[in-house]
């Protein structure tokens, strides 16, 4: 097993929906996660990360963490074509290490 | 700089041959990490720096992989006998060790072709 998994995708949304972007891991001692984006030939951006159980909201974006389950979920409303891309899930190893999952592909579709 | 710098973008090399990959991190940044990634995959660990020192090699495949940092700053990760299998992009990420953000800033990365 994987210690953090996504589905690869890829995830077509028209614009204007909600897309959701789902990640599992298997640490149940994990305490931080993390979503980057990934646009093509580009480097990783962190976009949010989140700690606690809940939501966690910022501008369009919703970041979702269930520890009990081990789920971790982002949220983009009122999708745009600029956001499509690779969107990582990792979670924190440690002090400073963060482990990744393979990403899902979004494609937004005007 | 503005930015982590990465040198080279590019490297194409012959199987069996010895490999340098450069990396400047963000200035004050005194953690260092080294990623590698496969087309379709997310960035795999492979080594982390505090300061000079790898605080954790763990990701390290082989030891045909070594990396070093010898004045806390710029960072080379070195390949011996290279293989088609090390063929990637190969990422440098830096980071403040204060705070939990977790935010790593990535370099644009150098892909590695190995023929």
């Amino acid at each position: 097993q994987k210690e953090v998994e996504q589905n690869s995708g890829p995830l077509s949304v028209p614009e204007g929906a909600i897309a959701s972007l789902n990640c599992t891991y298997s640490d149940r001692g994990s305490q931080s996660f993390f979503w980057y984006r990934q646009y093509s030939g580009k480097s990783p951006e962190l976009i949010m990360f989140i700690y606690s159980n809940g939501d966690k909201e910022d501008g369009r974006f919703t970041a979702q963490l269930n520890k009990a389950s081990q789920y971790v979920s982002l949220l983009i409303r009122d999708s745009q074509p600029s956001d499509s891309a690779t969107y990582l899930c990792a979670v924190k190893r440690g002090a400073q290490k963060l482990v990744f999952g393979q990403g899902t592909r979004l494609t937004i579709n005007p | 700089g503005a930015g982590v710098s990465q040198t080279p973008s590019n490297k194409v090399t012959e199987k069996g041959k010895y490999v340098e990959l450069r990396c400047d991190p963000i200035s004050g940044h005194t953690a260092l990490y080294w990623y590698r990634q496969s087309l379709g995959q997310g960035p795999e660990f492979l080594i982390y720096f505090q300061g000079t020192g790898a605080a954790d090699d763990s990701g390290l495949p082989n030891d045909r992989f070594f990396a070093v940092r010898p004045e806390g700053s710029v960072s080379t990760l070195k390949i011996q006998r290279t293989e088609r299998g090390d063929s990637a992009v190969y990422l440098c990420a830096s980071s403040t060790r204060t705070g939990n953000t977790g935010e790593l800033f990535f370099g644009e990365g150098s892909r590695l072709t190995v023929l």
